[in-house]
């Protein structure tokens, strides 16, 4: 069985600062990653995945995730925030045996502080 | 492309009333999952299907809820009684399978009272 730990409830970051959420995931095999966003009153929206290749992956909007075995983490980054990304964010993970199930970690909420 | 539709987008109902919840996927796609996510459980995956058929509903909580997916186009998700602890958002979500994004609806926000 997987399960997904997203240590940080709530994170409350300045705006134009830098932030890092933090997701670690246990797997007795081989997964894929991924985080998903959540903005007030919507369903969730696939913000980036890493599935094989390069460890880091990046998303449109400025974020990036690196994929760490060693450390069983894929923790989300972006160098400067803006208003706009207030939203939950959503560590998730499935394995790569066929099954599309997702786990899902317990969310982040990011909160931009003017 | 619509997206994932769902309907209706709030439910109050009493305790012991059933409840319908229901979900249009986006066309082409072949996998549907059902989700609830509750402050205290999160988002916790219910059932999900490949083809119109279930594949995994190990997330069931149990025989007051049910789930059904009579053609690729629609899928229902009944609880019958409904009872307090039930109340949640309901999502449904569909993907073309495999590795593919999961798209997610609005919700359904169930208020049991």
């Amino acid at each position: 069985a997987q399960s997904v730990t997203q240590l940080d409830s709530q994170v409350p970051v300045f705006e134009e600062a830098p932030v890092e959420l933090r997701c670690n995931y246990s797997s007795s095999v081989s997964v894929y990653l991924f985080w998903y966003v959540q903005y007030p009153n919507q369903g969730l929206q696939l913000l980036l995945k890493y599935l094989s290749g390069s460890t880091l992956v990046k998303s449109i909007n400025g974020f990036e995730a690196e994929f760490n075995k060693s450390q069983t983490s894929f923790h989300l980054r972006k160098p400067s925030v803006h208003i706009s990304d207030t939203a939950e964010y959503f560590c998730a993970v499935s394995d790569d045996f066929g099954n599309e199930k997702l786990t899902f970690g317990t969310g982040t909420r990011l909160t931009i502080i003017p | 492309d619509a997206g994932v539709i769902q309907s209706p987008r709030h439910e109050v109902t009493e305790m012991g009333q059933e409840v319908t919840l229901r979900c249009k996927p986006i066309s082409g796609h072949n996998s549907l999952f059902w989700y609830r996510q509750t402050m205290m459980r999160g988002l916790e995956l219910l059932i999900y299907f490949n083809n119109n058929v279930p594949i995994d509903d190990s997330g069931m909580p149990e025989d007051r809820f049910s789930a059904k997916m009579p053609n690729a186009s629609f899928s229902t998700l009944k609880i019958q009684p409904s009872e307090p602890r039930d109340s949640a958002v309901y999502f449904c979500a569909s993907s073309l399978g495999g590795r593919n994004i999961q798209y997610f609806g609005a919700g359904t926000r169930l208020s049991v009272l």
